[in-house]
């Protein structure tokens, strides 16, 4: 079965320093990998996907993500946080078949304080 | 282009009662998806629909939850009668070749 982790259930960072929001799965087979974001009042929002190729992704509003296949990892990261980077992170995956759901994790609620 | 719609954004609704949510895809969507969050807890897939057929109703908690979408078009999802445990954010998503676009979800409250 595939499941996804987010050990944290907040993240506070300081406007203008790194972030990182991390995120383990589990998948049979080769795994697919998303991050949403969600803004108070809005629908998720697509930030970025990794499928193959390089395992640097990078996504929408400078945030980007690194699959890790032998950590089964896909933080997400991003150098310089704004406040306006303060929402609801979630992490899915599903397995390379098309046949299966995405699967999320529990949300990371990400804080930047100016 | 529209996004995906959902109505109402919020329902308030009394133990025992029916309630039903919808759901508008963007036009030409063949792929519908009802997910669920419940506070603090991971989004859970409810069920899958491709056009009108239920293609994977696997993550449907009982027979108190009904979906349909007839003609293909937008969704319905009636749960009835409705149970404290069915509290939480109600999310739509379609998609036509991959990615997944989502509603802002509807609220659902049963007190």
């Amino acid at each position: 079965a595939q499941s996804v982790a987010q050990p944290e259930d907040q993240v506070n960072v300081a406007e203008g320093n790194p972030l990182t929001v991390k995120c383990t799965y589990s998948v049979s087979g080769n795994p697919y990998l998303f991050w949403y974001v969600q803004y108070p009042n809005r629908g998720l929002q697509f930030l970025l996907k990794y499928i193959t190729g390089d395992n640097l992704v990078k996504g929408s509003y400078g945030f980007e993500a690194e699959f890790n296949k032998s950590q089964t990892s896909f933080h997400l990261k991003k150098p310089s946080a704004l406040v306006s980077d303060s929402a609801l992170y979630f992490c899915a995956v599903r397995d390379n078949s098309g046949n299966t759901p995405l699967v999320f994790g529990k949300g990371t609620r990400l804080s930047v304080i100016a | 282009e529209a996004g995906v719609t959902q109505f109402p954004s919020h329902s308030v609704i009394e133990k025992g009662q029916t309630v039903t949510l919808r759901c508008d895809p963007i036009s030409g969507h063949d792929n519908l998806y009802w997910y669920r969050r419940v506070m603090g807890k991971e989004i859970k897939f409810l069920l899958h629909f491709v056009k009108e057929s239920k293609q994977d109703e696997s993550g449907m908690p009982n027979n108190r939850f009904l979906a349909e979408r007839t003609g293909g078009t937008y969704s319905t999802l009636k749960v009835q009668p409705a149970e404290l445990e069915d509290s939480g954010v109600y999310f739509c998503a379609s998609s036509s070749r991959g990615r997944l676009f989502f509603g802002s979800g509807t609220q659902l409250s049963v007190l």
